[in-house]
């Protein structure tokens, strides 16, 4: 089945270090987008991306970075983890921009 | 910018009752409000959705209701059943983004 796959499940990792989630899918859509899920705060995005060529600043993007390396996948890096950015991660694929959604499994990161 | 208000943070209705959330949004310019369900340990997935030139949508036990003059939007769910227990976000779409409401924890009673 058509999906959005992301990798690692979970992950923990020392403050400094620097960490990539990847997320890849197969339904051919051209919209990209990266999420934080942190309790009580909902969803916040990160970055995104409407093809390849695209990359824009979501409302928290600082400490974050992306590549979008081809129609089906895009990366996020922590350059420099830090402790409050342990979070639940989720990419998120759409067919139209800010419609139909389709969400990856979710990345957990501890920064310890 | 566009921003999305959700109600009740906490939500506990007996099994068989009904729930209803609430969402309020800014932007008029707004076209599209989806809802997602998130049950525990997974992915947000979309139940329902409704645009801007209708009034409600039905599917199932769901409903959504869009007010347009007021800029509020309702999830009604019906008979409610164990497996609704979930984490319900709505969202609004605004310049061609999703802006995500906080988020309502409903609680079925057994």
């Amino acid at each position: 089945d058509a999906d959005v796959t992301q990798t690692p499940r979970n992950r923990i990792t020392k403050t400094g270090k620097r960490i990539m989630l990847e997320c890849s899918q197969t339904k051919g859509h051209d919209r990209m987008y990266w999420y934080r899920q942190d309790p009580g705060l909902g969803l916040r995005l990160i970055y995104y991306s409407f093809d390849v060529k695209d990359i824009n600043k979501g409302e928290i993007s600082d400490g974050y970075s992306v590549s979008r390396q081809a129609q089906a996948k895009f990366s996020l890096s922590l350059e420099s983890a830090i402790p409050n950015q342990t979070a639940l991660y989720f990419c998120a694929t759409s067919d139209f921009p800010g419609q139909g959604y389709t969400f990856g499994s979710g990345t957990r990161l501890t920064v310890v | 910018g566009e921003n999305v208000e959700q109600h009740p943070s906490t939500l506990s209705v007996q099994e068989g009752d009904s729930a209803v959330i609430k969402c309020t949004y800014s932007d008029s310019a707004s076209n599209y409000f989806p809802w997602y369900k998130q049950e525990l340990g997974k992915r947000p997935q979309l139940i329902i959705d409704i645009r801007s030139n209708v009034g409600e949508k039905k599917d199932q036990r769901i409903a959504v209701t869009l007010n347009k003059t007021a800029k509020h939007f309702s999830l009604h769910i019906t008979e409610t059943q164990p497996e609704d227990s979930a984490v319900y976000f709505c969202a609004a779409s605004a310049n061609y983004q999703l802006i995500w409401g906080a988020g309502t924890k409903l609680i079925i009673k057994p």
